[in-house]
């Protein structure tokens, strides 16, 4: 039992390049969400997906894409990177979407962006 | 709109004196109050959360927390602080639906022997 994986652990891109963070949990989890951490900022959040088959914006959702591709994926993709989003993602579950439900966290993706 | 306040971004305390972290919320309904704790190059792990009842409640690692409404405040609090207990600690919010948390900036703790 894994729990909440990411790939990759580190990335360096150049501005303008593309590239795809995977998220995959082996809960049986309905939600996943994705949140950026940035320094003096905490953790905000991207978009979520509260089940299969729908995605919706959080806090901070401009510059990325999200596709939940089945029950155990959520991917983020960034299709023009820029220096602003280099941070640290972390994608989370949890198994519903009622507040009561524990969001289980990955180890995060740091990302830099040149 | 909900935000959360840390006040202090860095505590040191010593290796077995008591710790305690603030946390100040606004939000306009009753809120659901978490603490997490990230460890270095880890991800989050929730420490305690409360939704309602006893104002007091307990966590993993010996942490407990403290609801006071009057005030806005969720602090967590520990007795007895271990060397393991250095990381960086995040307070968040929630509704009671959703699960669309909002977290706090942080407070890094670091723990001197």
């Amino acid at each position: 039992n894994a729990g909440v994986t990411q790939t990759p652990k580190f990335q360096v891109l150049k501005t303008g390049q593309s590239m795809t963070l995977q998220c995959a949990q082996d809960m049986n989890h309905n939600s996943m969400y994705w949140y950026r951490q940035d320094p003096g900022m905490g953790l905000r959040l991207i978009y979520y997906s509260a089940s299969e088959g729908t995605t919706d914006k959080g806090e901070v959702p401009n510059g990325y894409n999200v596709s939940r591709l089945n029950k155990r994926e959520f991917s983020l993709r960034l299709e023009s990177a820029a220096p602003s989003q280099t941070s640290v993602y972390f994608c989370a579950s949890s198994r519903g979407t009622a507040t009561q439900e524990t969001q289980y966290f990955g180890p995060g993706t740091r990302l830099l962006v040149l | 709109a909900q935000s959360v306040t840390q006040p202090d971004i860095h505590i040191t305390v010593s290796e077995g004196a008591s710790l305690e972290l603030r946390c100040n919320y606004s939000y306009g309904a009753t809120p659901y109050l978490f603490w997490y704790v990230q460890s270095p190059g880890q991800g989050l792990q929730l420490l305690l959360k409360y939704f309602s009842g006893d104002t007091l409640v307990q966590g993993i690692k010996g942490f407990e927390a403290e609801f006071k409404r009057s005030q806005s405040s969720f602090n967590l609090r520990k007795p007895s602080v271990h060397w393991s207990d250095a990381a960086e600690y995040f307070c968040a919010v929630g509704p009671q639906y959703g699960n669309k948390l909002v977290f706090g900036a942080g407070t890094i703790l670091r723990v001197k022997s």
